[in-house]
């Protein structure tokens, strides 16, 4: 069965940094993607940055430079590691896995980890 | 950027059938994908590849892109398909790829 889980999210002032996990299990990240997707309270859901099962990583012009996706084949897991928070950061943090392609919809999401950046 | 637009809102009465537009530069050109999410939950992928059912999804939810809209069709709705609902597509730019959600169309169920 896969499963993904998400942890780490918390409050943060402005500047601060975190770093959130999603531990997967019923699949191997060398073998599908996994972004991270997150909705700000009350709006929709944008897209945030993905590594690829080769290990390729990309990220949102939004984020692009302030987060950091890695991963660690040996627990499974996949990590995003925000620095230079802003309030319009606060959001639900979900990661999502995909196919073994870009076109690929995402088949499977956590529940979320809710990250709140407030002084 | 690539922009995807939907309806903020549709209301159908149950039993009915639903129709939720999601408009784009040619979108019928690209893949688009349907998910469903309902207070408090994360979503869930309801048409994969325009038309595709996931296992487990009813036959209820059937999707159709071309020219400039993708649409995605729920027909005998039920108090349950109650939810908001973002169409997803993916794009290249250049050296940066990006996956582009549209707002969200709330489905109110009467």
């Amino acid at each position: 069965e896969v499963q993904l889980v998400e942890s780490g999210g918390g409050l943060v002032q402005p500047g601060g940094s975190l770093r959130l996990s999603c531990e997967v299990s019923g699949f191997a990240v060398t073998t599908n993607y996994v972004s991270w997707v997150r909705q700000a309270p009350g709006k929709g859901l944008e897209w945030v940055s993905v590594i690829y099962s080769g290990g390729t990583t990309y990220y949102a012009e939004s984020v692009r430079g302030r987060f950091t996706i890695s991963r660690d084949t040996f627990r499974n897991t996949v990590y995003l590691q925000l620095n230079s928070l802003r309030a319009e950061d606060t959001a639900l943090y979900y990661c999502a896995r995909e196919g073994s392609s870009s076109y690929d919809a995402f088949d499977f999401w956590g529940q979320g980890t809710l990250v709140t950046v407030s002084s | 950027s690539y922009v995807l637009t939907q309806p903020p809102s549709v209301s159908v009465a149950p039993g009915k059938t639903a129709t939720i537009a999601c408009g784009g530069d040619n979108i019928g050109s690209k893949s688009v994908h349907w998910y469903q999410q309902r207070p408090g939950q994360a979503p869930v992928l309801v048409i994969h590849y325009d038309s595709d059912r996931p296992s487990g999804i009813p036959e209820r939810f059937s999707g159709a892109n071309s020219g400039n809209t993708a649409t995605l069709t729920i027909s005998r709705v039920e108090a349950g398909d109650e939810a908001v609902y973002y169409c997803q597509v993916w794009e290249s730019r250049g050296d940066y790829p990006d996956w582009v959600f549209g707002g969200g169309t709330k489905l109110t169920v009467l």
